[in-house]
């Protein structure tokens, strides 16, 4: 069974502040999403990685894949308010099956 | 290029009455999916369809739910009877020739 663990969970943290956000996963996987979910809305996709070793950026977020360790990470390089959101991770087996994804990390940027 | 449809976005209804969910998947897109999204939680696949055919429906309460996608388009998600259990938020998403899925804005079914 394909599982994906995230953390931290919960996250607070100040503007202008780096953090970094982790993703673990249990068996071989096709590719690693991330996606971020405001309150009450749906996901936006951010970031697709493929192969090991990619490396996505995105204004201030930054994503990046080892598939030996099956780990990704999300770094967020000098954090805005406006990045405040729960960011998901999600990992795919193979093809077109369905993603299977983390409990998310809910980020809390203040002032 | 317009999104994936849902529809309604909230609803709320009696334990054991019953309930559809509707969407519309971007033009073009073969595979679509329900997810649901219990609060605090990822999402959590129920169904995939490609075109017209459910290939996973292993995660699906089957003895509640059910679903359909008759002319490989559109696609209903049912539950009857709902119970207390089934609140949560419904999404639809849809995936092309690519690798990105692409989710709707969901359904938000409260029972009572």
């Amino acid at each position: 069974e394909l599982k994906v663990e995230q953390n931290p969970l919960f996250l607070s943290m100040q503007e202008g502040k780096n953090y970094t956000i982790y993703c673990n996963y249990s068996t071989t996987s096709d590719r690693l999403y991330w996606y971020r979910q405001d309150p009450g809305k749906s996901l936006e996709s951010l970031f697709v990685l493929l192969s090991n070793g990619a490396v996505k950026q995105e204004g201030r977020l930054m994503a990046s894949l080892d598939t030996k360790a099956r780990l990704s990470t999300l770094h967020i390089t000098a954090a805005v308010h406006d990045l405040s959101a729960t960011y998901f991770c999600a990992v795919v087996k193979g093809g077109a099956d369905g993603l299977t994804f983390g409990k998310g990390t809910h980020l809390i940027i203040q002032p | 290029e317009a999104g994936v449809v849902q529809s309604p976005r909230y609803k709320i209804i009696e334990k054991k009455q019953p309930v559809a969910f509707w969407c519309n998947p971007i033009s073009g897109h073969n595979t679509l999916y329900w997810y649901r999204q219990n609060l605090g939680q990822g999402p959590e696949l129920l169904i995939r369809y490609e075109n017209e055919e459910a290939v996973d429906d292993s995660q699906l309460p089957k003895d509640r739910f059910s679903a359909e996608r008759l002319k490989g388009v559109d696609s209903t998600l049912k539950i009857q009877p709902a119970e207390l259990g089934d609140s949560a938020v419904y999404l639809c998403a849809s995936t092309g020739p690519g690798y990105e899925q692409y989710f709707g804005p969901g359904t938000r079914l409260t029972v009572t």
